[in-house]
């Protein structure tokens, strides 16, 4: 069973940086697309960045184009996501997704548990 | 961006109900759809994808049709399992974008 596991939430001061972590396992993570979808409390899903298998694209939402930086290392299974001059309205968990299939645009599949991270000073 | 929209954006139904749940895109989206189930505090579980197919091992009470703009994800006799929030998502063209959400409760 496809697992995803994030880590590096946390509490950071507006304006400070943060990088989470996705850590892949049973499936080829080098053959798939990737992305980070977050949630603020108590709403509802907001697709953040998604990035293609080899890392030659990269997409962002408006929202944090510019800030955040999603990124991977298919030689140790994992997709990361920098993000810089943190805002209160980055509060969410974010999620790492893994697309459904290796070609064209597809939804996700599995996702992992999920990271907190609370801006706040 | 496209826009997607969610109607209703809460009901309330009994165990054994049939329960529909449209999602609107603000331009042709193909059959570029997908649907996902939330409960609280878990991340969300992909349903159905290409708008009617069925992800492997999702109950056959949970089915979706549409195309172009207009979609519908129906859940035909609703289990005590199935009360959550439901939300739409369109992948033709980034940025991905989810509907609102419908929360499903019991009446």
């Amino acid at each position: 069973q496809v697992q995803l596991v994030e880590s590096g939430g946390g509490v950071v001061q507006p304006g400070r940086s943060l990088r989470l972590s996705c850590a892949a396992s049973r499936f080829t993570f080098s053959s798939y697309g990737m992305h980070w979808v977050r949630q603020a409390p108590g709403k509802g899903l907001e697709w953040v960045a998604g990035i293609w298998y080899d890392g030659s694209n990269k997409y962002y939402a408006d929202s944090v184009k510019g800030r955040f930086t999603i990124s991977r290392d298919n030689s140790k299974s994992m997709l990361y996501l920098q993000m810089n001059s943190l805002r209160a309205e980055d509060t969410a968990v974010y999620y790492c997704a893994k697309e459904h299939r290796i070609t064209g645009s597809q939804p996700f599949d599995y996702w992992g548990q999920g990271s907190l991270v609370t801006v706040s000073s | 961006d496209i826009q997607m929209t969610q109607s209703p954006s809460s009901l309330s139904a009994s165990v054994g109900d049939r329960v529909t749940i449209t999602c609107r895109a603000s331009q042709g989206i193909n059959n570029f759809l997908a649907w996902f189930q939330q409960k609280p505090g878990k991340a969300p579980k992909f349903l159905i994808y290409e708008a009617s197919r069925l992800q492997s091992g999702v109950p056959s009470n949970f089915s979706g049709s549409g195309y172009g703009t207009d979609f519908t994800l129906t859940i035909s006799s609703l289990q005590p399992e199935d009360f959550a929030t439901y939300y739409c998502q369109q992948y033709k063209t980034f940025p991905f974008t989810f509907g609102p959400g419908t929360k499903v409760d019991m009446k």
